[in-house]
């Protein structure tokens, strides 16, 4: 069974762009969680989406936003990017919203200029 | 809020020597509790978890024991070897959610 799958791999955007991450879960999965993991803040839960629905967010402003498609595979999106948005971007999958168990991709890996 | 708190690295050993790394967390209830392993310029991988208070979670010779009563989740592995340099991030899962709360991580280098 394939992984989750995340593109691109790398990203280079200057400040004031936005930007559109995709994450493919591993089959069958229905729940795909998106974290930010910085060196000064480590990894920091955004958000959690569930059959198109969001379900969960953590404490990021109203510029970092998420979709899922019915197909289960999810966008996130960064509006007016700021240099200290420059980080790993990692998607989960899991197959319910209470499996315990998720699974990562490698990640999206942003530089903002 | 909930949180967990991870002893900084680095940590260095020498191969076949015991590894010990030392997790508590902070939450109300009963969270869910997990290992996870990032090697360098990959993702993340679950190596371990616990459901529930005294649960031993084991995988490729790491343990680590729920204790509620010391809040702790400590990972041990009793001989490392080269290839488990990496970096190890204790987390938790508070409920329904994939909300996973993170520690900061502790970055193990094996020299052998």
């Amino acid at each position: 069974k394939a992984g989750v799958t995340q593109t691109p791999r790398y990203l280079i955007k200057t400040r004031g762009q936005q930007v559109t991450l995709s994450c493919s879960p591993i089959s069958g999965h229905r729940s795909v969680s998106w974290y930010q993991q910085t060196p000064g803040q480590g990894l920091q839960f955004l958000f959690e989406y569930f059959s198109e629905t969001q379900r969960n967010k953590g404490n990021f402003p109203g510029r970092f936003s998420g979709r899922q498609f019915s197909n289960s595979r999810s966008e996130m999106n960064v509006s007016t990017l700021e240099l200290g948005d420059s980080a790993l971007y990692l998607c989960a999958s899991s197959s319910s919203t209470d499996s315990y168990e998720q699974y990562f991709g490698p990640g999206t890996r942003l530089t903002v200029t | 809020g909930n949180s967990v708190t991870q002893m900084e690295g680095p940590v260095t050993l020498s191969e076949e020597a015991f590894l010990t790394i030392n997790c508590t967390y902070t939450a109300t209830g009963y969270p869910s509790l997990f290992w996870y392993v990032q090697y360098p310029g990959e993702g993340l991988q679950l190596l371990l978890k616990a459901t529930k208070a005294d649960d031993k979670g084991s995988n490729k010779g790491f343990e680590a024991t729920y204790r509620k009563e010391t809040t702790s989740f400590h990972l041990e592995k009793g001989s490392v070897q080269v290839s488990d340099s990496a970096v190890y991030f204790c987390a938790l899962d508070k409920a329904a959610g994939n909300k996973l709360t993170f520690g900061g991580g502790t970055r193990v280098l094996v020299k052998p």
